[in-house]
């Protein structure tokens, strides 16, 4: 497929558990974004992916929050004991980069639907 | 990121041009407008972006004031897949400037 692709689209967890939240960016985008939307919420930022340079992980909501990628591919999101509060849909997005280091528009993966019972 | 303000909701009917207005008075010189809208239960989808003039592509038109202090997305003949939540947003362009949404526009666009 030619857009960004999200998996699990949902999971269903219990409390204490730790779940891994996979992108696979658009082939070529150099950036790549997680975001979280809790229901009925606009989006919050939660890291950043550019290259090979250190992301930035200053929307992390705690150290339970984790998140790779392997070089300008596949991004694993990681929640360690998973809470409550972390329900939420997680948003995948990537985006070109230009040699100027201008970002083009983000392009959206459909999100993984978190449940934490 | 400059803060943006946006109604909360609106209605709009269908055929008809729908005009969402975004004030953005902090922006700052080399930060851009985005536009970026939501449909229900998918990921934001992008719309538009300009600097200073205004845009227009098969999507929708954005008009941007000369003080660059607010500006207008046009849609021109809402249908009824237009409804979703319209996000505004100012950015620098420069990669690590990741998009922060605010609490948007949600538009109904009724028959």
């Amino acid at each position: 497929g030619a857009g960004v692709s999200q998996s699990p689209s949902n999971k269903v967890t219990e409390k204490g558990k730790d779940v891994e939240l996979r992108c696979d960016p658009i082939s070529g985008h150099t950036a790549l974004y997680w975001y979280r939307q809790r229901l009925g919420q606009g989006l919050e930022f939660l890291i950043y992916f550019q290259g090979n340079s250190a992301p930035d992980k200053s929307g992390l909501p705690s150290d339970r929050f984790s998140a790779e990628r392997t070089g300008e591919s596949v991004s694993t999101l990681t929640i360690q004991r998973t809470q409550q509060e972390d329900s939420a849909v997680y948003l995948c997005a990537s985006s070109l980069t230009s040699g100027g280091g201008y970002a083009g528009e983000l392009f959206f993966g459909e999100g993984s639907r978190l449940t934490v019972l | 990121d400059a803060k943006t303000t946006q109604p909360p909701s609106m209605d709009c009917a269908e055929g008809r041009a729908a005009n969402l207005p975004c004030n953005h008075s902090t922006i700052s010189g080399n930060e851009y407008v985005y536009w970026y809208r939501q449909i229900h239960s998918q990921g934001p989808q992008y719309i538009i972006h300009g600097l200073k003039n205004n845009e227009t592509n098969e999507m929708a038109s954005l008009i941007i004031t000369e003080d660059r202090k607010s500006s207008t997305l046009i849609l021109p003949h809402a249908t009824l897949r237009d409804t979703a939540v319209y996000y505004c947003i100012v950015r620098g362009k420069a990669a690590g400037n990741k998009l922060t949404f605010g609490g948007g526009t949600r538009v109904l666009v009724k028959p």
